[in-house]
This record gives C-alpha cells, sequence and structure tokens, in this order.
C-alpha cells in the first residue's frame, strides 16, 4: 500500500508569490495533519482536518489556509510568501481523529527567494 | 504552553556504543509520548508511549515513558552506523490531534 504522498517534492518561489501543496493520505485514512520544518528544528503544527473538517490550527497566520477534499486528499495553501515560509512541509495522516501514531508523508522543500 | 525539550541536541558516539536519548514534556490533557527517527525526509514512526514504566522494545531500540517526571528516554545498543539520524521526541494532547516537536536529537555514529 502507498503511503502518505505531497507533490510537488521541491518548489521554488519569490517574496509575495502563493503556493498550493498538496497531499493523498494512506488509503482508509481520514485524518490529515500538516507541519512546517524549518532547518535544525522539529515540525511545527499548521493544521488538522478531519472528515473536512478543520479540527485544529496551530500559531500561523491567517496567510495560511488548507482544506480537505471527499476523498480525504488535502491541499495547503500560503499566500503572499515571505522568506521565513522556506522550510520542509510534511502532512501526516492517521485513521481517525485523535487516533495516533500518525505517518508521515517525505513533505514539500519550498523555498523563497 | 505545550512544549517538548529533547537532549541532547547533538551526539556524536562510535560504532557500537549505548546511546540514551532524553525527552522532557509540558503536554495539556497528554494522551501519549511518540518517538520518530527521521533522516532525510518523511519521520517515521518508532514507538508509542501511553503508560509508565512499560517498555516498549523494537530490535536495539528501546523507550520508557515515567508519566509522573513527565520524561522518556529513547535507548539504542550496539548502535551501528545506519542509526545516524534525528530522533524526535513528540507529546499528544487528549484536546486535539496535534502533535507537539521537541528540536530532536542529531545523532552521528562512527564507524
Amino acid at each position: 500500500d502507498a503511503g502518505v504522498t505531497q507533490s510537488p517534492t521541491h518548489l521554488i518561489k519569490t517574496r509575495g508569490q502563493h503556493v498550493t501543496l498538496r497531499c493523498s493520505p494512506i488509503s482508509g485514512h481520514k485524518s490529515v495533519s500538516w507541519y512546517q520544518q524549518v532547518l535544525g528544528q522539529g515540525p511545527q503544527f499548521i493544521f488538522q482536518y478531519y472528515e473536512k473538517e478543520e479540527r485544529g490550527r496551530g500559531n500561523f497566520p491567517d496567510r495560511f489556509s488548507a482544506r480537505q477534499f471527499p476523498n480525504y486528499s488535502s491541499e495547503l495553501n500560503v499566500n503572499a510568501l515571505l522568506l521565513g515560509d522556506s522550510a520542509l512541509y510534511l502532512c501526516a495522516s492517521s485513521l481517525v481523529w485523535g487516533n495516533q501514531p500518525q505517518h508521515f508523508g517525505d513533505g514539500t522543500r519550498l523555498s523563497i527567494l | 504552553e505545550d512544549k517538548v525539550v529533547q537532549s541532547p541536541l547533538s551526539l556524536v558516539v562510535h560504532e557500537g556504543d549505548t546511546v540514551t536519548l532524553n525527552c522532557s514534556y509540558e503536554v495539556t490533557n497528554f494522551r501519549s509520548l511518540l518517538w520518530y527517527k527521521q533522516e532525510k525526509k518523511a519521520p517515521t514512526f518508532l514507538f508509542m508511549l501511553t503508560s509508565s514504566g512499560i517498555e516498549k522494545k523494537s530490535g536495539r531500540l528501546s523507550s520508557i515513558l515515567d508519566k509522573k517526571e513527565l520524561f522518556s528516554i529513547l535507548n539504542i545498543t550496539a548502535t551501528q552506523t545506519g542509526d545516524s539520524a534525528v530522533y524526535l521526541c513528540a507529546g499528544a494532547s487528549n484536546r486535539d490531534d496535534k502533535i507537539i516537536f521537541g528540536k530532536g536529537t542529531r545523532l552521528h555514529i562512527l564507524p
């Protein structure tokens, strides 16, 4: 079975642009979470979605938004990109909300010039 | 504010040594403590601990949780170069589904 898949793997943008990152959870998993990992730090929670509803939000500005589709895949959108948004964006899935452990994808490496 | 603190932040040992990685946590409505290994990209799941004093073991890796002291350790015996990675500790809350990660311990095994 395929694990969590994310696309694209790498992305280069300039300040002020917007970006959309995509995630497909493990088959049968209904909960998707997004994390930002900057170099040298642990992943930091951004959003959690379950059954297409937002169930949790981390301490990120409104420039960050996400949604979950009926097939449980998810998108993370970031507007008005800043240099500080350069990071590895990780998606994780679990069977249902509140179920651990979460399983991670390989991430999207976003670089802002 | 919830937090997870790992120590040491980096560690260099020789192949065959035993290492102990530390993790302390303060997580409201604590549910579980998780350990992940991150080599290049995706953190891969190692252990989930919910009960105090019960050791979880997988090959040369083992982990235990102390819910009274809010502490967990990850032990790796007879280390190999393939154990070189960042080891992440994380706390999960009953309040929501987010995981709070520590900064990780970067472990480097010298041949």
